[in-house]
């Protein structure tokens, strides 16, 4: 079993629907989490992190972690033709600085 | 401003050249970090750099020489590649090692080794 797991997709949504992308993890050290969006071809953008379980908004991300069920999940809301790209959740725990990446969901959202 | 900048943003080379990729940000960070990128993968560690001074080698290839030359600036040299080393280079870094985890990349230098 991986560390980190994440449908690697496509999820193919029409625009303007609500999206839920997802990781679950096994290794309960880990506390602090990231979501990166990657253009084909380009570096990862940071898009969210957050230390704490709970929900954390930026415009329309919302970031979610769930410790007890080692789940965390990124909903977008009125997604965008501009949201295609791959979305790759990242997770430490506290004595590691080096992130653990899953595999990245790749989304596709339709005019 | 959250900006690491990567040159080239391309690059075609030869298993016998020596080339150099370069990675240069303003934030203050003091970790910055090497990693690969194939398609359609993570991205894989490669080196990180704390302070200026190598803190980790994911036992990387010897044909792979990383260099800090001071805190805004991070090298990568290349020499006698094959061509399973063409990826997507990427260069990152955080505020420091302790405490600020989020890395913040650059937009990676494509190499294709011919």
């Amino acid at each position: 079993q991986k560390e980190v797991e994440q449908d690697p997709g496509p999820l193919s949504v029409p625009e303007g629907a609500i999206v839920s992308l997802n990781c679950t993890y096994s290794n309960s050290a880990f506390q602090y989490f990231m979501w990166y969006r990657q253009y084909s071809r380009k570096g990862p953008e940071l898009l969210m992190y957050t230390y704490s379980s709970g929900n954390k908004e930026d415009g329309r991300f919302t970031a979610q972690v769930d410790k007890s069920s080692k789940y965390i999940s990124l909903f977008i809301r009125d997604s965008q033709p501009s949201d295609s790209a791959t979305y790759l959740c990242a997770m430490t725990s506290g004595g590691s600085y080096i992130p653990t990446f899953g595999r990245g969901t790749s989304l596709i959202v339709h005019p | 401003d959250t900006e690491v900048t990567q040159t080239p943003k391309h690059l075609v080379m030869g298993m016998t050249n020596k080339k150099s990729l370069k990675c240069e940000q303003h934030m203050g960070h003091r970790a910055m970090y090497w990693y690969k990128q194939k398609a359609k993968k993570p991205p894989e560690l490669m080196f990180v750099y704390s302070y200026e001074k190598l803190s980790i080698n994911e036992s990387v290839p010897s044909r792979f020489s990383p260099e800090c030359p001071n805190s805004s600036l991070l090298n990568l040299h290349l020499h006698a590649l094959q061509p399973e080393d063409s990826a997507l280079y990427l260069c990152a870094s955080s505020q420091d090692l302790a405490g600020r985890y989020e890395q913040y990349f650059g937009p990676g230098t494509r190499l294709t080794v011919t």
